[in-house]
């Protein structure tokens, strides 16, 4: 099965910029989504397909891919961003499974 | 309001059974694939399994394969997870959650989740 990588920890200062990456084969064929969640709280889908939002995400989040790895980026990172980031995608093994990253702690300075 | 919840979790001894329930309600239930993924404490998201519209279709993460079953009832807008020969490495919160588009084809685009339900396994 496939495996998506990402950094265990990234951080940012309040009003920056940052990008959080996951890589893997898998998103060769197909885009990544990104989840937020925070300390005891379901996650919440931020960002899928080529680079959507659902109603309610701010447009700081952003999504982009380029060979195998994906990207999320957060453009003016607030207080309220700091959670754990995971990105998923399908299996590439043509299976119809689901694989996720390991996910990032992003820390707002 | 688009929602799941999940129920059913609890403490069980390794080898035993348990069965969680996932209630939907927002939404035409049997017009979505939807999954479990789990999350260990303090580790991360896990997919454990997903299964089609109609039950036709049912996909598990290899490390549940043969001990768990997905299934879904759509006259009552639930889905169902029987976990057997549980084991202490299953302990987690268990999430459904649903994709987030109508298809024939599964994604992994999951939205909305429930709050989830924790599993320990232990003596």
């Amino acid at each position: 099965s496939s495996e998506l990588t990402q950094d265990p920890a990234v951080s940012v200062a309040l009003g920056q910029t940052v990008r959080i990456t996951c890589q893997g084969d898998s998103l060769r064929s197909y885009y990544a989504s990104w989840y937020q969640q925070k300390p005891g709280q379901a996650p919440v889908l931020v960002i899928y397909g080529k680079n959507n939002r659902p109603s309610g995400i701010p447009d700081r989040f952003s999504g982009s891919s380029s060979g195998n790895t994906a990207s999320l980026t957060i453009t003016g990172a607030q207080a309220e961003d700091e959670a754990d980031y995971y990105c998923n995608s399908r299996d590439s093994s043509g299976n119809l499974h689901v694989v996720f990253g390991g996910g990032t702690k992003l820390t707002v300075l | 309001e688009v929602q799941l919840v999940e129920s059913g979790g609890g403490l069980v001894q390794p080898g035993g059974s348990l069965r969680l329930s996932c209630a939907a309600s927002g939404f035409t239930f049997s017009s979505y694939w939807m999954s479990w993924v789990r999350q260990a404490p303090g580790k991360g998201l896990e997919w454990v399994a997903n299964i089609k519209q109609d039950g036709s279709e049912k996909y598990y993460v290899d490390s549940v394969k043969g001990r768990f079953t997905i299934s879904r009832d759509n006259a009552k807008n639930s889905l169902y997870l029987q976990m057997n020969s549980l084991r202490a490495e299953d302990t987690a919160v268990y999430y459904c959650a649903r994709d987030r588009v109508p298809a024939a084809i599964p994604s992994s685009w999951f939205d909305p989740w429930g709050q989830g339900t924790l599993v320990t396994v232990s003596s």
